[in-house]
């Protein structure tokens, strides 16, 4: 089975903190991709990585950059936190066998 | 530009009342059609990839069939348990996507004993 980890489940920070999520897969998946879900809004694609230390912008890169500096861990950082990035951040990984994507629990974050 | 588009927004049924979700799209070169379940507070739980027109997949109460402008999710006697938002996914063939996927908004199903 395929398994993706998110470091926290739920997350509370005030505005303009530095905040890391952290995403980790357990096999040697290539692509990552980190959403943030909100409520009439649907999946919106933050960023997305497809090797170690390459990365590319999804629809809504502004407040945010990644990191990748091993296969197996792709971080978000919201460089300094804002209220309107209060949302569920969601963790994804490609399949080895094709490109359906496999998410991780989420992390709730609120930001005060 | 790839997009997805659910119908309805919102589905009640009654245990045991089959229906079905729709998810129609607009994509440049289909490469895949996924559909996800997702329960309240939890990330999108994958159930079945579809590539081309006429395919047809099952999972025990459900059943996704794909033609050239659309999908269906067809739910068998739903019961309770079936109750979650499900989502529909679209992989292009433009450009150098690396699996990069265009969702719709969901229908969230509410199945009622």
């Amino acid at each position: 089975d395929v398994k993706v980890t998110q470091s926290s489940r739920y997350l509370v920070k005030r505005t303009g903190e530095k905040v890391f999520l952290e995403c980790v897969q357990d096999m040697d998946h290539e692509n990552m991709f980190w959403y943030r879900q909100d409520p009439g809004l649907g999946l919106r694609l933050i960023y997305f990585s497809y090797d170690v230390k390459m990365k590319e912008k999804g629809d809504i890169p502004e407040g945010y950059s990644v990191s990748r500096e091993k296969k197996e861990r792709f971080s978000l950082i919201l460089e300094s936190a804002s209220t309107n990035q209060t949302s569920m951040y969601l963790c994804a990984i490609t399949g080895l066998a094709g490109y359906e994507q496999y998410f991780g629990p989420g992390t709730r974050l609120t930001v005060t | 530009e790839d997009q997805v588009t659910q119908s309805p927004e919102a589905l009640r049924l009654q245990e045991g009342e089959s229906s079905s979700l729709n998810c129609s799209y607009t994509v440049s070169g289909l490469r895949g059609l996924f559909w996800y379940r997702q329960d309240p507070g939890k990330g999108p739980e994958f159930l079945f990839t579809l590539y081309s027109a006429g395919e047809e997949k099952e999972k025990e109460r459900l059943k996704a069939t794909l033609t050239k402008k659309e999908s269906f999710l067809h739910i068998t006697a739903p019961k309770p348990e079936d109750s979650a938002t499900y989502l529909c996914a679209v992989l292009g063939g433009g450009g150098t996507s690396y699996g990069k996927l265009t969702f719709g908004q969901g229908t969230i199903l509410t199945v009622h004993p």
